[in-house]
């Protein structure tokens, strides 16, 4: 089974509005990470935003925030205000356990910001 | 501050040949990392270093040999280039493996092999 799946193959979503980039996981761990990384055009992955498990309140950075629903085994991505430079393709991953060395990454959602 | 580094950025490569890619961090992170993403997909961990002289295979490691002389370098072998390898790779270090610590991804090579 897939660690992360992320069902949105592409995204539009018009400049300033709000938008949500899904991704649900498979684990059976119950310490774990997710992490929502960004990789525009140029190439390079940039994080973004992180969420482990046994945080209570759901993560924020900026215009960027994490609805996670751990029963749904869910940490969709919620970009607010959206700019055109956040056009560029988001990967959600996660890592699990203790001392775990591997990121599984999902196949990723390429968000197109129309002006 | 650089954090990671990778070089070249685009290499072309016939099969058969060999080449190194190159990965320096200046963060001095014990943890680094080498993932391949091939078109339209996410990241997949090839090897892994937990400090120096210490290496493991990750999920893709067939094709390819690390070594880890320094803390800052990591370098990326690949023997007898296949068409297969075509792909984007990616270093990455951390400091930990522990949660919440991020791995830090340095700008890609672009790996072309004809």
């Amino acid at each position: 089974a897939q660690k992360i799946t992320q069902t949105q193959p592409g995204m539009f979503v018009q400049e300033k509005e709000a938008v949500t980039l899904d991704c649900t996981y498979d684990t059976s761990d119950q310490s774990y990470g997710l992490f929502w990384y960004k990789q525009p055009s140029s190439g390079e992955m940039i994080f973004l935003i992180y969420q482990g498990s046994y945080d209570e309140q759901n993560a924020t950075e900026g215009r960027y925030s994490l609805n996670f629903q751990k029963a749904r085994k869910s940490a969709n991505l919620v970009i607010s205000a959206s700019q055109l430079g956040d056009s560029a393709m988001y990967f959600c991953a996660m890592r699990e356990g203790a001392g775990a060395n591997n990121l599984f990454f999902g196949t990723g959602t390429r968000l197109t910001v129309i002006p | 501050n650089a954090g990671v580094t990778q070089t070249p950025k685009f290499r072309i490569l016939k099969i058969g040949q060999s080449m190194t890619l190159q990965c320096t961090q200046d963060m001095n992170h014990n943890y680094m990392y080498w993932y391949r993403q091939d078109p339209g997909m996410g990241l997949k961990l090839i090897y892994y270093s937990v400090g120096a002289g210490i290496t493991d295979k990750g999920e893709v490691p067939n094709g390819y040999n690390v070594s880890r002389s320094t803390t800052e370098d990591f370098p990326l072998r690949l023997e007898l280039a296949a068409p297969s390898q075509t792909s984007v790779y990616f270093c990455a270090s951390s400091s930990s493996l522990w949660l919440p610590d991020t791995q830090y991804f340095g700008p890609g090579t672009r790996l072309t092999v004809l």
